[in-house]
């Protein structure tokens, strides 16, 4: 079956640190996004991918990039992690305007 | 700004009773209302798609309407389990300028069915 999986699911790390969340999906998305999950918030856009070769700043951009070199991936780095960014992550796929997004089971950053 | 905001923001009910959640949104230019079901520890799971012209659309024991008219929404659920335990996202899509809509999303109603 496909399906869209996230590594680590956790992750410990301290300021200042560069870290990298992991987002693969086997559904062949052309679409696949980044978002940040906050008590209090609904969830944020950060980065997204129409294809390969292709991504976009979202609304919550400083601090992370992406980088789609391939359809199955889209690898989410927080340059130089901060208090900020402890938050859970979660990345989505998806193929076309009105299709379902499919969320990944998401990553829990703690940020010392 | 585009916004959606629901209510309540939490829920008790006891199990095999009904309930309904409501979702305002402000979203232009607008292209259709999503709701999903997110378990506590996972990512949100899709329960339905509605676009302007659709007033209403099941999935199983849920329910969605849609007034495109006054911005509304809201999601039923029939006959409540234990397993519908979780928070329930309400999401206002807007068309984008690529292959995918740009989506809005609320903070969520955290409903917990009891015995």
């Amino acid at each position: 079956d496909a399906e869209i999986t996230q590594s680590p699911r956790h992750k410990i790390t301290e300021t200042g640190r560069q870290v990298t969340l992991a987002c693969h999906q086997t559904w062949n998305h052309n679409n696949m996004f980044w978002y940040r999950q906050d008590l209090g918030h609904g969830l944020r856009l950060i980065h997204y991918s129409y294809g390969v070769q292709d991504t976009n700043k979202g609304e919550v951009s400083d601090g992370y990039s992406v980088s789609r070199s391939n359809t199955e991936d889209l690898p989410l780095t927080l340059e130089s992690a901060a208090s900020s960014q402890t938050s859970v992550y979660f990345c989505a796929s998806s193929e076309g305007q009105s299709e379902i997004q499919y969320f990944g089971p998401g990553t829990r950053l703690l940020v010392l | 700004k585009n916004q959606v905001e629901q209510s309540p923001q939490s829920l008790i009910i006891l199990e095999g009773k009904n309930c309904t959640l409501q979702c305002n949104y402000t979203v232009s230019p607008f292209s259709n209302l999503r709701w999903y079901k997110q378990d506590t520890g996972r990512g949100p799971v899709s329960l339905t798609i509605m676009t302007f012209s659709e007033n209403t659309k099941s999935n199983g024991r849920y329910t969605a309407t849609l007034d495109a008219d006054t911005k509304q929404s809201s999601l039923h659920i029939t006959a409540s389990q234990l397993s519908d335990s979780a928070s329930y996202i309400c999401v206002a899509s807007q068309i984008g300028t690529g292959t995918a809509s740009k989506l809005t999303f609320g903070t969520g109603t955290r409903l917990q069915v009891t015995l």
